[in-house]
């Protein structure tokens, strides 16, 4: 099955510094990505969509400036955290599409990034 | 926004019972998928029914799914201690993007 990876899975930064988490499909094209943030105990709640070659498509609340997205190619989108700080510790988790018409039953789901920041 | 909600929050049954874990959830949906993550995990896909489809069953597993109520609950039988996880419902109602429920957290005793 088509599979999506993530680097790193586990990262420690410094406050005031920038992360950036890679997500990558392995084995298909990924025309569409989505970044997802889990708090400890709790749900997924999407943060962005992100199309190859277009800006990403940003959740109401989420600060584009803080979580830069770039879907470069179509295997690899990244996410950096820019200016990091305790409350963005969190695990982030990204999913990739292989539909052209991005639909969810198409989905395949990275392992995730654990985020401390100090 | 989150769309689903799960019941219960917990449970906690013994190895061999079954689990039944339910996901209501608000608008109209194209699909209702259900994920399994273990503790600082990722997701694992574990099925997914459509809005024109009331039951599905893969392995151990047993969905069902009642648009009328917008509802739907997982069934997992004969359950062992590899079933300990979270266990989320995930609905796709918007376009193509998935909202997630909070999630039940299941504890197979041995």
């Amino acid at each position: 099955g088509a599979v999506v990876s993530q680097h790193p899975s586990r990262v420690i930064c410094k406050s005031g510094t920038s992360v950036k988490i890679e997500c990558r499909s392995l084995d298909f094209q990924a025309t569409t990505m989505f970044w997802y943030r889990q708090f400890p105990k709790k749900s997924l709640m999407l943060m962005a969509t992100s199309n190859e070659g277009s800006k990403a498509t940003y959740e109401q609340g989420v600060e584009k400036d803080k979580f830069l997205i770039n879907h470069a190619s179509l295997t690899l989108s990244t996410l950096t955290v820019t200016s990091a700080h305790p409350e963005d510790s969190s695990f982030y988790i990204c999913s990739a599409t292989t539909g052209t018409s991005g639909r969810s039953d198409e989905q395949y789901f990275g392992p995730g990034t654990r985020l401390t920041v100090t | 926004s989150q769309q689903g909600e799960e019941d219960p929050q917990a449970l906690s049954i013994q190895e061999g019972e079954n689990a039944t874990m339910n996901c209501s959830y608000k608008t109209s949906i194209n699909n209702l998928q259900w994920y399994r993550q273990n503790s600082g995990r990722g997701l694992v896909h574990l099925i997914l029914i459509r809005s024109n489809e009331r039951e599905k069953h893969s392995g151990r597993l047993r969905v069902t799914l009642d648009t009328s109520k917008k509802s739907s609950s997982l069934l997992i039988t004969a359950s062992r201690a590899a079933d300990t996880a979270s266990y989320f419902c995930a609905t796709d109602a918007r376009d193509y993007k998935l909202s997630f429920g909070a999630g039940t957290t299941v504890t197979v005793r041995a």
